[in-house]
């Protein structure tokens, strides 16, 4: 099956450790997101990349790094320069003027 | 920058009331998404609108996108406690450097009383 895979689903991080929030897709999309959702904000743009090796910032890039090195996948680091990390991240693939498909999520809580 | 306002964040109905929900765009958008998301979730696709003033229907839901292709609707007749989640439009913007980026309204928390 077709679809969006997001590792692991729940993820505790101490104070100063960087994590890895893994995303890969099998839908053969060009294109790829990472979003953070707290509770009554929506869902806010973290980073992007439209093409393999390449990726831009969203509204919310400090404190995050991501890669693109192959197109099925767009791993999302955490590290500890963010300060509040404690979120669910939500991981999505389009292909261009067309819907996005949403991973299950990682709900991301500091400890 | 580009931005898309949705109200209200929060609407809590009777089962069997209508709900509807209101999308707006600082600028023209290529077209618009909506989707659903359930309680523990993640967001999940329900319809695109990509004409000006182009109204669609699926079941119970009416999607409208404004003829200046800068806000939308999502009407639910006689909502039902299935419909209960968080309702996000997403704006896709015009051709230009934003290519391929959805923006994402706060979400219209839905609850529905039996």
């Amino acid at each position: 099956d077709g679809g969006i895979t997001q590792s692991p689903k729940y993820l505790f991080r101490k104070e100063g450790q960087n994590v890895t929030l893994s995303c890969e897709q099998n839908l053969n999309h060009d294109a790829m997101y990472w979003y953070r959702q707290d509770p009554g904000q929506g869902l806010r743009l973290i980073y992007y990349s439209q093409i393999v090796n390449d990726f831009q910032k969203g509204d919310i890039a400090e404190g995050y790094s991501v890669s693109r090195e192959k197109k099925e996948s767009f791993p999302l680091t955490v590290t500890s320069a963010q300060k509040n990390p404690t979120a669910f991240y939500l991981c999505a693939s389009m292909v261009n003027w067309g819907e996005a498909f949403f991973g299950q999520g990682t709900r991301l809580t500091v400890v | 920058g580009q931005q898309v306002m949705q109200i209200p964040q929060y609407q809590h109905v009777q089962e069997g009331e209508d709900f509807t929900t209101y999308c707006n765009s600082s600028t023209t958008l290529s077209n618009i998404q909506w989707y659903k998301q359930r309680p523990g979730g993640h967001p999940v696709f329900l319809i695109q609108l990509v004409k000006s003033g182009e109204v669609k229907k699926q079941k119970r839901l009416t999607f409208q996108f404004g003829e200046a292709k800068k806000n939308s609707s999502l009407h639910i007749t006689a909502t039902q406690t299935t419909d209960v989640g968080t309702y996000f439009c997403a704006g896709e913007a015009d051709r230009g450097s934003t290519l391929g980026r959805l923006y994402f309204g706060r979400g219209t928390q839905l609850t529905v009383w039996p």
